[in-house]
């Protein structure tokens, strides 16, 4: 059972464009969600996160807004640069229903920025 | 602030050995999560550890699987009897407060031949 779904393995955009990648997931109970970074032989790092009483959250150059009502979250990067290019995970976390805070991973989309 | 340290980084071993790998959390973090990741998956959740209480399994981890953490420090994931089905990355992460962000290592490759 995928509770957290991304359904575009990869993405290849131009430099200087707009990059956005998506995620969905079936999970009501999900309240927080997150985006990691990850390139190769490296473990996940965190890009942003955003809770579940907002629909946008802004960290520079990247944007996730979040639709509750279709279980839909996005990550936008603008302008995408030639270092952005990585696997980008989506995760969530049943915060307000689990005493274990673990997340729930989406399978990852690759993203590669052509100079 | 020296980040997750994982060791080893890689393990090449054959089929039916017994494999130990080590976490050390970002210090004063007392929440550890184990994670497996196969190729063009995302990570999968195995255990979580708040100080050194084992609070929660996955079905994922078998009987061939056992993970500590004694004082609530580091963590060790043992995986013993390895099938070339285990050979993934294995990633431990940890977090200071319920409800935040993990903070992933670089993870063990495991390879079982």
């Amino acid at each position: 059972d995928q509770q957290v779904k991304q359904n575009s393995p990869s993405l290849s955009v131009q430099e200087g464009r707009i990059s956005i990648l998506n995620c969905d997931y079936t999970n009501s109970m999900f309240d927080y969600f997150l985006w990691y970074k990850k390139y190769p032989a490296e473990g996940p790092t965190f890009l942003i996160s955003i809770s579940s009483i907002k629909d946008k959250n802004e960290d520079g150059r990247f944007t996730v807004f979040l639709n509750k009502s279709a279980k839909h979250l996005s990550l936008h990067i603008v302008p995408s640069q030639p270092g952005d290019s990585a696997v980008y995970f989506c995760a969530a976390s049943a915060v307000g229903s689990s005493n274990t805070g673990k997340l729930i991973f989406g399978q990852g989309t690759t993203l590669q920025v052509k100079p | 602030d020296t980040g997750v340290s994982q060791n080893p980084r890689h393990k090449i071993t054959k089929r039916g050995q017994n494999v130990t790998f080590r976490c050390d959390p970002i210090s004063e973090h007392n929440r550890l999560y184990w994670y497996r990741q196969t190729l063009g998956q995302g990570p999968e959740f195995l255990t979580y550890f708040q100080n050194e209480a084992q609070l929660e399994k996955s079905r994922l981890l078998s009987d061939r699987f056992s993970a500590e953490r004694p004082k609530g420090s580091f963590s060790t994931l043992e995986i013993q009897r390895t099938e070339q089905g285990d050979s993934a990355m294995y990633l431990c992460a940890s977090s200071r407060l319920w409800g935040e962000k993990l903070f992933f290592g670089s993870g063990t490759q495991l390879s079982v031949l």
